[in-house]
């Protein structure tokens, strides 16, 4: 079945790095965009990055921008999240996501279909 | 950035009860608008996209509504299983997108 499995989370120093993997299985991984959402301790979900199927774009969040990288290897169907000077609003539980779409009237409408269960990124000293 | 505005932001509800939760763009969004239910300790469902469009398996008493700044997410005859958090998300601005600050909806 569709799966997206995430690893690599714990607990870091302010100041650290941490790199997360999300493990694809069950579609054709290099077809499709994948993002990056979190949601910090008892909060809402806040989008994070995005980068395209193919790996040729990527966009961040402005809290993020520079400090995080997202990138993928479509040969191992895996994506990551390279995070490096981390801060303690950086805390959350870190989820991908697949996007899919459907051509609707005049309009492509996007949307995360498929989610991994999350992992927990603590940045405390 | 768009900002999107949910409300309100908790319900207490009652099974068999109709909800309505809305969700604002602080600007014209079109029906760019997806819904996502969470529940605690889980990630996020697909609910509705394009504003309005039952995802695959969803139960049909979820419906979606709305274009440009005001959308609503209706639950029609509420069940145990929908106590849950309910999220907003524009994708006007794509790839960067945003989401209500949510509703959590509670039982009675």
């Amino acid at each position: 079945q569709v799966q997206l499995v995430e690893s690599g989370g714990g607990v870091v120093q302010p100041g650290g790095s941490l790199r997360l993997s999300c493990a694809a299985s069950g579609f054709t991984f290099s077809s499709y965009g994948m993002h990056w959402v979190r949601q910090a301790p008892g909060k809402g979900l806040e989008w994070v990055a995005f980068i395209r199927y193919d790996g040729s774009n990527k966009y961040y969040a402005d809290s993020v921008k520079g400090r995080f990288t997202i990138s993928r290897d479509n040969s191992k169907n895996t994506l990551y999240l390279q995070m490096n000077s981390l801060r303690a609003e950086d805390t959350a539980v870190y989820y991908c996501a697949k996007e899919d779409g459907q051509q609707a009237g005049h309009g492509y409408y996007y949307y995360m279909d498929v989610w991994g269960k999350g992992t927990t990124v603590t940045v405390s000293s | 950035a768009i900002r999107m505005t949910q409300s309100p932001s908790s319900l207490s509800a009652s099974t068999g009860d109709r909800v309505t939760i809305t969700c604002r763009a602080s600007q014209g969004i079109s029906s760019y608008l997806a819904w996502y239910q969470q529940k605690p300790g889980k990630a996020p469902k697909l609910l509705i996209y394009a504003a309005s469009t039952l995802q695959s398996g969803v139960p049909s008493r979820f419906s979606g509504s709305g274009s440009g700044t005001d959308f609503t997410l209706t639950i029609s005859c509420l069940q145990s299983e929908d106590f849950a958090t309910y999220y907003c998300q524009q994708y006007y601005s794509y790839p960067f997108l945003t989401f209500g600050g949510g509703t959590k909806v509670e039982i009675k």
